[in-house]
């Protein structure tokens, strides 16, 4: 089983800056590793999947890398909006099953 | 639309009455999964299945049952529910299962939050 850490637990972000929040997983038995940001009261809405080392992926002002030799993959959001306050999950696919991170907590401050 | 729809979102029951939570998609995938979210945890996978009639048991199992007698359907069933099962609830689908699931993402249901007293 693999232990998912995702740091920091929360995070308030002036509107307007940019800002970036981590995923750490055991680099053993790696296969893919899955992105989701989780609006409250609404469901989990898949962001990016990642499979290859050094992927970087692109969403209209968010961005992940992926580093599966050390185990770590990074968000990015550039130039934050109160559209983007939400709770971000990261899923290291291993073995076949998803593990989740208890996820970070973004709160765009007006 | 492409959806997964769980029913109900919210429910209070008392402790040891059965109860079912559905769950239904309508975008013909083969792989469907029972989460449950709890504070300060990451979502814990209650059961799995790869196709029609398959199921398996994910990391928390205990005191859940499931079946998938129709693709589209995979419904959540406590026989004897009890506190330790208040929690939010979620169904999700993919295309495909397992190592193919990385191709796609997974599409969630609205969550149901149950509360067992």
């Amino acid at each position: 089983i693999l232990n998912v850490e995702q740091s920091p637990q929360s995070l308030h972000v002036q509107e307007g800056d940019s800002t970036n929040f981590t995923c750490s997983f055991p680099s053993s038995n790696f296969y893919a590793l899955h992105w989701y940001r989780w609006e409250t009261a609404k469901s989990p809405e898949a962001l990016f999947v990642m499979t290859l080392n050094g992927d970087e992926k692109k969403k209209g002002r968010i961005s992940a890398t992926l580093n599966t030799k050390e185990g770590y993959s990074y968000l990015y959001i550039k130039g934050s909006q109160p559209e983007d306050s939400a709770t971000y999950l990261c899923a290291p696919d291993s073995n076949y099953q998803l593990i989740w991170g208890a996820g970070t907590k973004l709160i765009i401050k007006p | 639309e492409a959806q997964v729809t769980q029913n109900p979102r919210y429910l209070i029951t008392v402790t040891g009455k059965k109860l079912t939570v559905t769950c239904s998609q309508n975008m013909n995938h083969e792989y469907m999964s029972w989460y449950r979210q709890d504070p300060g945890l990451g979502l814990r996978q209650i059961y799995y299945s790869m196709n029609v009639e398959v199921t398996d048991k994910g990391d928390v199992p205990e005191g859940y049952k499931v079946s998938r007698k129709e693709k589209r359907n995979f419904p959540l069933i406590l026989e004897s529910p009890s506190p330790n099962q208040t929690s939010l609830y979620f169904c999700a689908s993919s295309p495909e299962g397992g190592q193919h699931s990385t191709n796609y993402g997974y599409t969630f249901g609205s969550g149901t939050r149950l509360t067992v007293v």
